[in-house]
């Protein structure tokens, strides 16, 4: 069975903290997402990588960065969080091409 | 711009009933479709993705089809059962985008009572 594991189900962190969400996939894909998902906005890119310290920005880039140092892992970093950074979180990964998509089952973030 | 439309956005069913959820899009230019199953408070499942080229993808009582002509993707579930109670997203990768910019719709909520 395919496998995208997101580190954290819930978290709770306060303003101005610096919070890292991890995932990982054990699928070999070479593409991976972060996404967020709120009420009446739908799913929104954040960030994607295509290969090991690439990276590119999605829609909504500002306030986070990501990092992908091995080709299993790729973490979505809040330089300082806010409030309006409460969110779903959800990361997934794809083969390269036009492949299905697979999804963690997603961290709840909630920023005090 | 592309945008993807899932109408209606909840319905209520009694367990047993077949019933058709509906996807369109706006450009036809597609590569595939994915349906996706999410629970509340959960990620996103893959249920089937339907290359361009196929006209439609079967998996145990799910069945979708799609017509890249018209626009329109629906996904039929027969004999549904609690169980099945969902929220059931469409999504289209666009041409020429590598498979990275997928739009996704805003999801029709089902709720199958027993």
């Amino acid at each position: 069975d395919v496998k995208v594991t997101q580190s954290s189900r819930y978290l709770v962190k306060r303003t101005g903290e610096k919070v890292f969400l991890e995932c990982v996939q054990d699928m070999d894909h070479e593409n991976m997402f972060w996404y967020r998902q709120d009420p009446g906005l739908g799913l929104r890119l954040i960030y994607f990588s295509y290969d090991v310290k690439m990276k590119e920005k999605g829609d909504i880039p500002e306030g986070y960065s990501v990092s992908r140092e091995k080709k299993e892992r790729f973490s979505l970093i809040l330089e300082s969080a806010s409030t309006n950074q409460t969110s779903m979180y959800l990361c997934a990964s794809r083969a390269t091409g036009y492949t299905e998509a697979f999804f963690g089952q997603g961290t709840r973030l909630t920023v005090v | 711009k592309q945008e993807v439309t899932q109408i209606p956005a909840a319905l209520s069913v009694p367990e047993g009933e077949n019933l058709v959820l509906n996807c369109s899009f706006t450009d036809s230019a597609i590569y595939n479709l994915q349906w996706f199953r999410q629970d509340p408070g959960k990620g996103l499942t893959s249920l089937l993705l339907i290359q361009s080229s196929q006209r439609e993808q079967t998996s145990g009582r799910l069945n979708a089809s799609l017509d890249k002509s018209s626009g329109r993707s629906t996904l039929y579930i027969a004999a549904s059962q609690p169980g099945d109670s969902a929220t059931y997203l469409c999504a289209v990768y666009p041409l020429g985008t590598g498979g990275f910019k997928t739009i996704f719709g805003a999801g029709t909520r089902l709720f199958v009572k027993a």
